[in-house]
């Protein structure tokens, strides 16, 4: 069965740190998608990145960067020199894909709730 | 620019009274939407989904029905609240594709007292 793991509950770090967020997901598809979302404290979900399972470059936007690693089925996100902005919940989230694609339902972790102190 | 409404933004509601939650997408056509709620503690759980007018799938047995009279007005309805129904409400829509993600709106806080 497909699920997304992120062990890590709450990190506090302290302003201008690097700070690595772990996603480990289990699939049987082949062919499946990732994505990690941010959500602030005000409490809507933000898209950040979504990356196939065909693609294994790493990602850099900014401040924010994703290691996908499909040997060890795990889609970590780190940001550099945090930010108190960066304060949020981040969900990593895996798609599933139904009957060609047309549902498409994501599956995701529980959060790691990341507390940036100034 | 496709943008999602979402309302209320919070709604304190007796136990046993209707609820009616409304969710709009504009620019775009033909999405997928779906509803989902979260309570305390930060899991997302995944109400119902819809591929089409009409068309609503439930992911859980629960207290709620969700219904889709328009392509891009997706409405969350329960008949009589229960204090567990209690929690975060996100509606998120997306583009036809396998790669698209979803995009929510700002959530509705339903409080049952």
């Amino acid at each position: 069965a497909q699920k997304v793991t992120q062990a890590q509950t709450e990190i506090s770090v302290v302003e201008k740190e690097d700070v690595t967020l772990d996603c480990v997901y289990e699939t049987r598809d082949t062919t499946y998608y990732l994505f990690w979302y941010k959500q602030p404290p005000s409490g809507e979900l933000v898209f950040l990145i979504r990356r196939n399972s065909f693609d294994e470059q790493n990602e850099i936007s900014g401040r924010y960067s994703w290691n996908f690693q499909k040997s060890t089925s795990s889609f970590n996100f780190t940001i550099t020199a945090s930010q108190v902005v960066d304060s949020a919940v981040y969900f990593c989230a895996l798609s599933e894909l139904g009957y060609g694609g047309a549902t498409n339902k994501l599956i995701f972790g529980t959060g790691t709730l990341l507390a940036v102190q100034p | 620019s496709q943008t999602i409404h979402q309302w209320p933004a919070t709604l304190v509601q007796p136990v046993g009274s209707p609820l009616s939650l409304e969710c709009t997408v504009e620019g775009t056509s033909n999405p997928n939407l779906y509803w989902y709620r979260q309570a305390a503690g930060r899991g997302l759980q995944l109400l119902f989904y819809s591929v089409g007018i009409g068309q609503i799938s439930s992911e859980v047995p629960q207290n709620l029905s969700a219904s889709r009279p328009q392509d891009r007005q997706f409405i969350l309805s329960s008949k009589k609240l229960l204090l567990s129904d209690s929690g975060f409400y996100l509606c998120a829509w997306r583009d036809r594709g396998p790669n698209q993600p979803q995009h929510f709106g700002d959530g509705t806080r339903l409080s049952i007292l």
